[in-house]
């Protein structure tokens, strides 16, 4: 089974610094999605990013971009000037590509801390 | 992106009773999913529902405790059976990416219950 790791529970970042988020997961498969998952307090879960495993250039959405290393099965998240809207709880996901196999699997989390 | 819409969006409920959860998507799907996020914790896969079947429950989730209900293609309900206080959670609703392979699911508000 896929298990995805968040080694970082809590983590804090000046606003308009940048932050980096671990994310390591195992797998078998060769082909797969890996996403990040944003939760704010109201707790709607709102897609950050998403990567597929099967390119190699790093997924990018304006100020957040990823670093993916299919070998040493890490999937950071890096958020470049941090907003104070960026606090929120993150959450890495792994999904197979296998057909009937669209269910998530989550790590723990990491809470994000922006200080004016 | 789909709109997903859930009832309750919280509610208290006494030990020992059931309360049904209902969800709603704004467009058919053939996958919904149901995920607990215990307080402080991260999401966990309690079963997938597809239409005109039995839905197929994760390891650790029964459906005698767990009983869902799917319809149709754009409706689906939980029930968490007579309830402990440990099962106090947010219940969140998901769905998939209706074809368009981009592997994501999309997630209502979620419906925080509080057992007493």
């Amino acid at each position: 089974a896929q298990t995805v790791t968040q080694s970082q529970p809590e983590m804090s970042v000046q606003e308009a610094e940048t932050v980096t988020l671990s994310c390591t997961y195992d797998t078998s498969e060769s082909d797969y999605y890996l996403f990040w998952y944003k939760q704010p307090p109201s707790r709607q879960m709102i897609l950050v990013i998403r990567q597929e495993a099967y390119k190699q250039q790093n997924a990018t959405e304006n100020r957040f971009s990823v670093n993916f290393q299919k070998a040493a099965k890490s999937f950071s998240l890096k958020i470049s000037d941090s907003q104070l809207g960026d606090a929120a709880m993150y959450f890495c996901a792994y999904r197979s590509t296998r057909g009937g196999s669209e269910k998530l699997v989550f790590g723990k989390g990491t809470k994000l801390t922006v200080n004016p | 992106s789909a709109v997903i819409s859930q009832k309750p969006s919280r509610d208290i409920c006494q030990r020992g009773t059931s309360l049904t959860i209902q969800c709603q998507v704004d467009s058919q799907v053939t996958m919904m999913f149901w995920y607990r996020q215990q307080p402080g914790q991260s999401l966990t896969l309690i079963a997938t529902a597809n239409q005109g079947s039995e839905a197929t429950y994760e390891s650790g989730f029964v459906i005698d405790k767990f009983p869902i209900s799917r319809p149709n293609l754009t409706f689906s309900t939980l029930t968490v059976s007579n309830m402990s206080p440990e099962d106090s959670s947010i219940y969140l609703c998901s769905v998939g990416d209706r074809g368009l392979n981009t592997g994501e699911l999309f997630f209502g508000e979620g419906s925080r219950l509080t057992v007493l």
